[in-house]
C-alpha cells in the first residue's frame, strides 16, 4: 500500500476550525483516502473516505487535491471531544488498512 | 446497536498461558479483522476473514491463531503467552474490504503478559 506522511501534531484553539494535512504522494488510481481518529483508551473511529471527488459528512469534510497526491481534513469548529490522533490511510484493493503514527491533534480552551 | 464487542476489556496473563480473545459484531458484515496496538505506534494486522470458514494471515500472525465458525464471531486465541504479546488488541468489522468500506472498531482488549 502507497504511504502517507502527516505532521505528529498540531494544536487548535475550540470552536476554531482545523486543517489536518495528508501528503500521499505514489497514491495509485484505486487507493481510497480514509481517516480515522482514534480517543485516548478507544479504538479508532471512521471519519471519513473518498476517491476523488471531495466529502461531506455530520463529522467532517475532506478536501483532495486535483492530482490526489495531497488531502486534507478539515473539522469546522473543533470541540474538546477533537482531541486524538488522526490517522490518514490509502485503502485500494488491501484487505487491510496500515494505520501509521497519524497526527496528534490537541485542542486548547 | 452494540457494534463491535469485545471480551474481556483487560487481562494479565502469565508466560506459558493461554487465552481466547472474544470478539462479536451485530451489523452482518462479512469481512472482520484482529489487529494489535504497541504503545505509541499504529496499528497492525494479525488476522482477517472475509466470511465465515475464511481466514487469513495479516502482518504479524505469529502466536496467534483465528477461526471462523459463524458470521458473528471472529475470536483470536494465542496458545504460548510471551511478553511481546503484551499489547491492546482490537477488533475490527465491515461490509466490504476495509480498503474500500467504513470498517467499526470494538473498544479493545488490553492485555499484559508477565
Amino acid at each position: 500500500d502507497a504511504k502517507t506522511t502527516q505532521p505528529n501534531s498540531m494544536e487548535s484553539n475550540e470552536e476554531e476550525p482545523v486543517h489536518l494535512p495528508c501528503n500521499h504522494s505514489t497514491i495509485s488510481g484505486t487507493d481510497y483516502i480514509h481517516w480515522y481518529r482514534q480517543l485516548p483508551s478507544q479504538g479508532p473511529e471512521y471519519v471519513i473516505h473518498g476517491l476523488t471527488s471531495n466529502v461531506n459528512n455530520r463529522m467532517a469534510s475532506l478536501a483532495i487535491a486535483e492530482d490526489r497526491k495531497s488531502s486534507t481534513l478539515i473539522l469546522h469548529r473543533a470541540t474538546l471531544r477533537d482531541a486524538a490522533v488522526y490517522y490518514c490511510i490509502l485503502g485500494g484493493g488491501s484487505y487491510q488498512l496500515t494505520f501509521g503514527k497519524g497526527t496528534k491533534l490537541s485542542v486548547i480552551p | 446497536n452494540a457494534g463491535v464487542t469485545q471480551t474481556p476489556k483487560f487481562r494479565i496473563l502469565k508466560i506459558g498461558q493461554s487465552m481466547t480473545l472474544q470478539c462479536a459484531q451485530d451489523m452482518n458484515h462479512n469481512y472482520m479483522y484482529w489487529y494489535r496496538q504497541d504503545p505509541g505506534m499504529g496499528l497492525k494486522l494479525i488476522y482477517y476473514s472475509v466470511g465465515a470458514g475464511i481466514t487469513d494471515k495479516g502482518e504479524v500472525p505469529n502466536g496467534y491463531n483465528v477461526s471462523r465458525s459463524t458470521t458473528e464471531d471472529f475470536p483470536l486465541r494465542l496458545e504460548l503467552a510471551a511478553p511481546s504479546q503484551t499489547s491492546v488488541y482490537f477488533c475490527a468489522s465491515s461490509y466490504s474490504r476495509q480498503g474500500k468500506a467504513e470498517a467499526f472498531f470494538g473498544q479493545g482488549t488490553r492485555l499484559t503478559v508477565v
